[in-house]
């Protein structure tokens, strides 16, 4: 069966230094894979998408990696703030153009925490 | 722009009752979702529309789920009779559709559910 693996255990980091999560997949062939952060209470909020075809996805201090052959996204989150601190969610997912599915398949989030 | 509107944003009930959760999606979205989101987990997708057919809703427990999109807006998710297992956060999700392009979805705060 299709599993996606997200740390469980919360990352906890200083401020300033560059946080990397990990997201693996088994039994799974994505067309892209998207990571979302989620504050305590609140819904997920849409960061950055990687296609199949895409090595690494840059935006401001964040950058993705997806490696199809491992089958792992790593995300990384440079100079970190106490600010980054939230609950990161990888989502696969297999885009149809044909029926207009997009549906996406998360993991269960690692949870972040930046120290001052 | 306005976001992903969702009401009740919390709701107790005991088993066996009925409850609805209601969503507006962003305006322009063709797309809308329901997501089931349990505590320690990520969002687990129940239903998908296209404006208003339904897409996808191999995951809804179709003897207590239902769901509508009435007019290709406005979403309605109901629970009749609720367990204690569908003690969750019920969010609401929506996108561009496929001619969009766009894969990104945007969510709204979600509905807390308390079965008691």
């Amino acid at each position: 069966s299709q599993k996606i693996e997200q740390n469980s255990e919360a990352l906890n980091i200083q401020e300033g230094k560059t946080a990397t999560l990990t997201c693996n997949y088994t039994n799974y062939s994505p067309a892209y894979l998207q990571w979302y952060r989620q504050d305590p209470g609140r819904g997920p909020v849409f960061l950055l998408l990687i296609r199949e075809n895409e090595k690494e996805k840059r935006k401001e201090r964040l950058k993705v990696t997806f490696d199809t052959t491992l089958k792992q996204s790593l995300f990384h989150i440079t100079a970190s703030q106490p600010a980054d601190s939230a609950t990161y969610l990888c989502a696969l997912g297999k885009g149809s153009m044909d029926t207009g599915r997009r549906a996406l398949t998360f993991g269960s989030g690692t949870r972040l925490q930046v120290q001052p | 722009e306005a976001g992903v509107a969702q009401s009740p944003r919390y709701k107790i009930i005991e088993k066996r009752q009925s409850v609805a959760f209601w969503c507006n999606p962003i305006s322009g979205h063709a797309t809308l979702y329901w997501y089931q989101q349990i505590l320690g987990q990520g969002p687990k997708l129940l239903i998908q529309f296209q404006n208003n057919g339904v897409v996808d809703d191999s995951q809804l427990p179709k003897d207590r789920f239902s769901a509508e999109r009435l007019k290709g807006v406005d979403s309605t998710l109901k629970i009749q009779p609720a367990k204690l297992e569908d003690s969750a956060v019920y969010l609401c999700a929506s996108s561009l559709g496929f001619s969009g392009g766009s894969y990104e979805q945007y969510f709204g705060p979600g509905t807390r559910l308390t079965v008691t």
